[in-house]
């Protein structure tokens, strides 16, 4: 299974909704990522974690908050969104370790109206 | 410090041309480099990566990349471009974290 696996793919919520993003991977990696990414720019980091732990925050607004239940989990609560936060939220995963590449799950494309 | 740059934003080449993606690469260290391509409203999938061993990578879907360090670089090829190649290609390497390059867009003309 080489798969990296989020849901929903598409959300569009409110401003003062709060929802949840969601990813899961079964290839035994054992560092996470989430990463947003606007048209034709590439992706940036948000958050890493590694070994379920939090690593780098990458200076993201609190309104973003990651959460790592366990090694194969890895979700983004949203809370009081901005409408420029709308955009193609990708997550990765990726054995530890520098040659190790990361893989990229489809991605959710949140829309806040 | 490790980044990479993508040289054109935008490339558009006919249908069975050569393909060149370009990429250079900026490292303290030996670098781990690697390309990924992107097709709309997916995610990024990986084509092909440098991990120090041969210089010549081949990859997915008739791509390869020739690491050159005297050049300090590691561009994309393709000898014949396909439609199904128009995608967002992106350069990567890997320190601390994935450093991207800011992307070229793929246009193949029929």
């Amino acid at each position: 299974d080489t798969e990296v696996t989020q849901t929903p793919k598409h959300l569009v919520m409110g401003m003062t909704n709060k929802k949840s993003l969601k990813c899961e991977q079964h290839m035994g990696h054992r560092a996470m990522y989430w990463y947003k990414q606007k048209a034709k720019k590439p992706p940036e980091l948000m958050f890493v974690y590694s070994y379920e732990k939090l690593s780098i925050n990458e200076s993201v607004p609190s309104r973003f908050s990651p959460e790592c239940p366990n090694s194969s989990l890895l979700n983004l609560h949203l809370h009081a969104l901005q409408p420029e936060d709308s955009a193609l939220y990708l997550c990765a995963s990726s054995p530890i370790g520098l040659a190790g590449e990361l893989f990229f799950g489809e991605g959710s494309r949140l829309t806040v109206l | 410090a490790q980044s990479v740059t993508q040289l054109g934003s935008h490339v558009s080449v006919s249908e069975g041309a050569l393909v060149l993606l370009r990429c250079n690469y900026s490292s303290s260290v030996p670098p781990y480099l690697f390309w990924y391509v992107q097709y709309p409203n997916q995610g990024l999938q990986l084509l092909l990566k440098y991990t120090s061993a041969a210089t010549l990578v081949k990859g997915i879907n008739g791509f390869e990349a020739e690491f050159k360090k005297s050049e300090t670089s590691f561009h994309l090829t393709k000898p014949s471009a396909h439609m199904s190649d128009a995608a967002e290609y992106f350069c990567a390497v890997a320190g601390n974290q994935f450093y991207f390059g800011t992307g070229t867009s793929l246009t193949v003309i029929p």
